[in-house]
């Protein structure tokens, strides 16, 4: 999975209550992403960091916070969960426009249930 | 847990035989494309791209056409394996590549019959 590791890989939570999905790599890649995946949906993009301190909203960014603070690390948070949210979580890597590398890769998931 | 897979279309084929999973995408814009191949509760993972001034790029058993005149992307697997058996989708840039965000589609099933 391209040094990238995601914790925890199963959650049950209540709803109501917050929670913290990481996403770790080692390929000191510029850009990271965190997406949700859900049946008859896709991958939907919740939001993106184009580098330290640096992050921008996706397509379903509502109830959902992110932070970097460090260019391995990628924290999505969702500070009051609701049922809605139940779904599989992946972060994804990718170099940058920059590179010409616009690939990106993807972690093994986080699944997540709110109860 | 539900599947990625329900509610996809499926394409079933015989082990062996060659394969071919069709995309259709939206900007005229676009630059760039990718195919990814999600098996059962892993992450997605990359198999080919393609920039648009290629119309064809070959893997290793796999190879991308592109055909920018109706937008339509295809993935064709040669002599399809048990372990083909995954969802494919496929992905394009957003905006030409301005925003390093890509666009994913729902994705197609595929299931490999030995």
């Amino acid at each position: 999975d391209a040094g990238i590791t995601q914790s925890p890989r199963h959650k049950v939570t209540e709803t109501g209550t917050p929670v913290t999905l990481r996403c770790h790599q080692t390929e000191n890649h510029r850009y990271m992403y965190w997406y949700r995946q859900d049946p008859g949906h896709g991958l939907r993009l919740i939001h993106y960091s184009y580098g330290v301190k640096d992050t921008d909203k996706g397509e379903v960014s509502d109830g959902y916070s992110v932070s970097r603070s460090k260019t391995e690390d990628f924290l999505l948070t969702l500070e009051s969960a609701t049922s809605s949210q139940t779904s599989v979580y992946f972060c994804a890597i990718s170099e940058g426009a920059g590179t010409g590398a616009y690939e990106q890769y993807f972690g093994p998931g986080t699944r997540l249930t709110v109860t | 847990g539900e599947s990625v897979g329900l509610h996809l279309p499926t394409l079933s084929v015989q082990e062996g035989d060659n394969s071919i999973i069709n995309c259709a995408y939206s900007n005229s814009a676009s630059d760039y494309f990718i195919w990814y191949k999600q098996e059962s509760g892993k992450g997605p993972q990359f198999i080919i791209d393609i920039r648009s001034n290629m119309d064809k790029r070959q893997g290793q058993r796999v190879t991308v056409l592109l055909n920018k005149t109706v937008k339509h992307l295809s993935l064709q697997i040669a002599a399809t394996q048990p372990g083909d058996s995954a969802v494919y989708f496929c992905a394009e840039n957003e905006y030409g590549g301005a925003t390093n965000k890509l666009i994913f589609g729902t994705g197609t099933l595929l299931a490999v019959q030995p």
